[in-house]
């Protein structure tokens, strides 16, 4: 099974609207990451959390290792937040294992 | 601001064909990397490659060989083309070792025929 669990799969929000992306993980692990995938493709490194609180702008992520979880919280949400949202979680030279995503859709 | 970069964009090819993707990062980097996004959008793990160690995943198919002049570069060579192999493929890299962000390049889309 997906050692690295993303919900919800996706997400449909107006402007304005404060959302909150969880991420959780079957193994153990050294760290994870959090991405965000424009439409056409390349990834955006959001977060590197290990572990507690991070922001950044309108995001924050929230990383409870020894619960193997994470959280992405998107506040006043905007059409540019649109498209996809990747976490992964790290362990080594092995490299990252990534989850399906959530896909989030923000409308006017 | 890009500083992974993969070259080409797109390719597209027929079935048996040879092709080679190039990366190259100038972040500095010890360890490279490359992934494979297949169309249901999984990521997936190929190739961790630094200049002391070489990690392939196992379900890599033995056509696919990673191929570095220096730490700057990881190039993908596909010796023999698949449909199964369209896909994005993506490169990355970091300084490796535990607990390290993964930079990563805009991907190469690869379409075989």
């Amino acid at each position: 099974g997906q050692q690295v669990q993303q919900s919800p799969a996706s997400l449909v929000l107006q402007e304005g609207e404060n959302a909150e992306l969880q991420c959780n993980f079957s193994t153990s692990l050294n760290s994870m990451q959090w991405f965000y995938q424009r439409p056409g493709g390349s990834l955006v490194s959001l977060f590197y959390n290990p572990s507690g609180t991070k922001q950044s702008g309108r995001l924050t992520s929230t990383t409870v290792i020894k619960e193997r979880r994470s959280s992405l919280h998107i506040s006043s949400s905007q059409t540019t937040d649109s498209g996809t949202y990747l976490c992964a979680m790290e362990r080594g030279a092995q490299g990252l294992t990534f989850g399906l995503g959530t896909r989030v859709s923000v409308f006017p | 601001e890009t500083a992974v970069f993969q070259t080409p964009n797109y390719h597209v090819t027929q079935v048996g064909n040879e092709v080679s993707f190039n990366c190259k990062q100038t972040l500095g980097h010890d360890t490279m990397y490359w992934y494979k996004q297949d169309s249901k959008k999984l990521l997936k793990i190929m190739f961790s490659y630094n200049n002391k160690q070489l990690i392939v995943n196992e379900t890599v198919p033995r056509r696919f060989s990673p191929q570095s002049s220096d730490k700057a570069h990881l190039n993908l060579r596909i010796k023999s083309v698949e449909p199964e192999d369209s896909a994005v493929y993506l490169c990355a890299s970091s300084f490796g070792g535990d607990q390290d962000t993964q930079y990563f390049g805009p991907g190469t889309r690869l379409l075989v025929l």
